[in-house]
């Protein structure tokens, strides 16, 4: 049981550039999320997805743009990179609403994105 | 005024001290309230949930006073292995979308 990863761990890209930050979970999570985290700064919500074919905006959606074929990936794209987007971006997932536990957010690894 | 505000920090403590975190939240509807740990150049974790009645997990303690909308995270016996960032997080939507603190660094010394 991987839980959640994320590739790549580290890219560096030059502005204009566009890349895909892949991430999937194995634990069969209906709920998904894209964070960005910049230094000194707590976690910012990108966007979610509440299960296959399902996704919302959070609250720094723009350059950014998801998609949720499967209920295992949620891959984030950036188009047109700038170096506002330079920052460590994590994927979560979450079993969903029901229980308390259902909030628990269990996070990849990260990807650590330069813009230059 | 932020959604949740936490101690600056970052708090320096020798082994076996107590040391508190504080954090409040703007957002009254807010539902579920969690403190997470985060290891320099980590992902985070979930250390315990905060229950109105407050709740203790070994050495740590998770108060929540709802009419301050205020949370408090208590350790005691402060171990080296406890030096982290601890981030205040709150969830207030129907999505289990979370809203995090800036977190408190901490940093546990011999």
């Amino acid at each position: 049981n991987a839980g959640v990863t994320q590739t790549p761990k580290f890219r560096i890209l030059k502005i204009g550039q566009s890349m895909t930050l892949q991430c999937t979970q194995d634990m069969n999570h209906n709920y998904m999320y894209w964070y960005r985290q910049d230094p000194g700064m707590g976690l910012k919500l990108i966007y979610y997805s509440v299960g296959a074919g399902i996704t919302d905006k959070g609250e720094v959606p723009n350059g950014y743009n998801v998609s949720r074929s499967t209920t295992e990936d949620f891959p984030l794209r950036l188009e047109l990179a700038a170096p506002s987007q330079t920052s460590v971006y994590f994927c979560a997932s979450s079993p969903g609403q029901g229980a308390r536990v259902g909030y628990e957010q269990y996070f990849g690894p990260g990807t650590r994105l330069t813009v230059t | 005024r932020k959604e949740v505000e936490q101690d600056p920090g970052p708090f320096n403590v020798p082994e076996g001290a107590t040391v508190a975190f504080n954090c409040t939240y703007s957002n009254s509807a807010s539902q579920s309230f969690f403190w997470y740990r985060q290891d320099c150049r980590k992902e985070p974790k979930l250390l315990m949930s905060v229950y109105s009645s407050g709740n203790e997990d070994g050495r740590f303690t998770a108060q929540l006073n709802r009419a301050s909308q205020y949370i408090s995270l208590l350790i005691r016996d402060s171990k080296l292995s406890d030096s982290a960032t601890y981030l205040c997080v709150v969830s207030h939507s129907g999505y289990s979308t979370l809203t995090f603190g800036k977190g408190t660094m901490l940093l546990v010394s011999p």
